[in-house]
């Protein structure tokens, strides 16, 4: 079955560390993007990207790093300069933005935990 | 800027009581689409509707029912008669479609227990 799968479902990181949680797609889709969720905030994006090779910040970039060179993956690193990393991250994807997207919407991971131990 | 505000944070109900969840979005656009999300305790985002805003008619998919009404730029969520296995938060989106560069804003979210 196709989804999306996220890595590792819980992480530990200490002080001062960069870690990197994976997202991995196999619906072929063109767009993927990291959310932060925070205990009474919702879901706040992180980056996006919409084709390989490219990708855009969202609303709270600052201490978070991308890459996409390849289509089915978008792994999301936390440095050391996010000064407050205990959160539940999310990844998503959806199709072309410029075509039927708004039929489906997004498809999310299962999410991973991340603490500053 | 678009927003999305879900003023009840939690909401507790015995099963088998109707229940109806708010949704109050703010959008400059006249393309935009609406939708619904439910978080499990697993953590996954389960999509539910998306809603566009030509589209005014209401939906009914079994016990879930959504309003909407741009009159009040309202998009509320019904589920009656529920159950136990609705607990969840609920998260409500907004996103304008401005082509590549679309994203969703969400909600802050609705903690709904409903109890045996």
């Amino acid at each position: 079955d196709g989804g999306i799968t996220q890595s590792p479902k819980y992480l530990f990181r200490k002080e001062g560390q960069n870690v990197t949680l994976s997202c991995e797609q196999n619906l072929n889709h063109d767009a993927m993007y990291w959310y932060r969720q925070d205990p009474g905030q919702g879901l706040r994006l992180i980056y996006y990207s919409q084709i390989v090779n490219d990708f855009q910040k969202g609303d709270i970039a600052e201490g978070y790093s991308v890459s996409r060179e390849k289509k089915e993956s978008f792994p999301l690193t936390v440095t050391s300069a996010q000064k407050n990393p205990t959160a539940f991250y999310l990844c998503a994807s959806s199709i072309d933005l410029s075509r039927e997207w708004a039929n489906y919407g997004y498809t999310f991971g299962s999410g991973t935990r991340l603490t500053v131990v | 800027a678009q927003k999305v505000t879900q003023a009840q944070t939690e909401i507790s109900v015995v099963e088998k009581e109707d229940v109806t969840l708010d949704c109050v979005y703010e959008t400059r656009d006249t393309t935009y689409y609406l939708f619904w999300y439910k978080q499990p305790p697993s953590g996954e985002l389960v999509f539910l509707i998306r809603r566009n805003s030509f589209d005014e008619q209401n939906e009914i998919s079994g016990r879930y029912s959504w309003n909407f009404q741009k009159s009040t730029s309202s998009f509320n969520f019904t589920i009656t008669a529920s159950q136990v296995v609705d607990s969840a938060v609920y998260f409500c989106a907004l996103s304008e479609f401005t082509g590549a560069n679309s994203k969703l804003t969400f909600g802050k979210g609705i903690t709904l227990s409903v109890r045996p």
